[in-house]
């Protein structure tokens, strides 16, 4: 069966320092990934996806940037945090068929102070 | 503009008190419509998938049925382990990308 991690599960980091979130998926190959964010009350916010090594599409301009160094790695970093960083970061993997459902890790909390 | 609309955002019921949580939809092409659990701190569980108008999928107390324009997810006979935030998703023929509504929180008293 497939099985998605993340971790840290939680992070404090103060503005301006870097960030590095990693996000692996066992029991599948060529998976889609994708990284949201998640504010308290609204909807997912999806702000990368990679359909293979290397391949990364970002969906909102802002200071974090994704990369994909394995078939199963999904790393989402920043440079400099800012408050607005904070949030519930999601890693999610699929089929690359389109018409399939997402499943997600466990979720990092992220808060910058 | 593709867009979910969730209704409401927040249920509370007596357990074993049905009820209907509501997914309305604006896409261009639907691919499928995704309903997912979320539980307080954890991230979202797959539910169901379905994927044109009059289809419907089941999962012990839960139903899921699919129109033209909107989605329902009823709740029969609920338990207070059926507390959790529900979230509604569509996909369209155009791209990859899930169109995420808000969410209903749900909350279901002893």
């Amino acid at each position: 069966s497939q099985t998605i991690h993340q971790w840290p599960a939680t992070l404090v980091q103060p503005v301006g320092s870097p960030l590095s979130l990693e996000c692996t998926v066992e029991g599948t190959s060529n998976p889609n990934l994708y990284w949201y964010r998640q504010a308290a009350g609204r909807g997912l916010q999806l702000l990368f996806y990679s359909v293979g090594i290397g391949q990364i599409s970002s969906e909102v301009p802002q200071n974090l940037s994704a990369s994909r160094p394995q078939d199963r790695q999904f790393i989402l970093s920043s440079k400099k945090l800012l408050l607005s960083d904070s949030g519930f970061y999601l890693c999610a993997w699929s089929t690359r068929d389109r018409g399939h459902e997402q499943y997600f890790g466990p979720g990092t909390r992220l808060t910058v102070t | 503009e593709d867009q979910v609309t969730q209704s409401p955002e927040a249920l509370r019921l007596q357990e074993g008190e049905s009820s209907s949580l509501n997914c309305s939809y604006t896409v261009s092409g639907l691919r499928g419509l995704f309903w997912y659990r979320q539980d307080p701190g954890k991230g979202p569980e797959f539910l169901f998938t379905l994927y044109s108008a009059g289809e419907e999928k089941e999962k012990e107390r839960l139903k899921a049925t699919l129109t033209k324009k909107e989605s329902f997810l009823h709740i029969t006979a609920p338990k207070p382990e059926d507390s959790a935030t529900y979230l509604c998703a569509v996909q369209a023929f155009s791209n990859y990308q899930l169109i995420w509504g808000a969410g209903t929180k749900l909350i279901i008293k002893p």
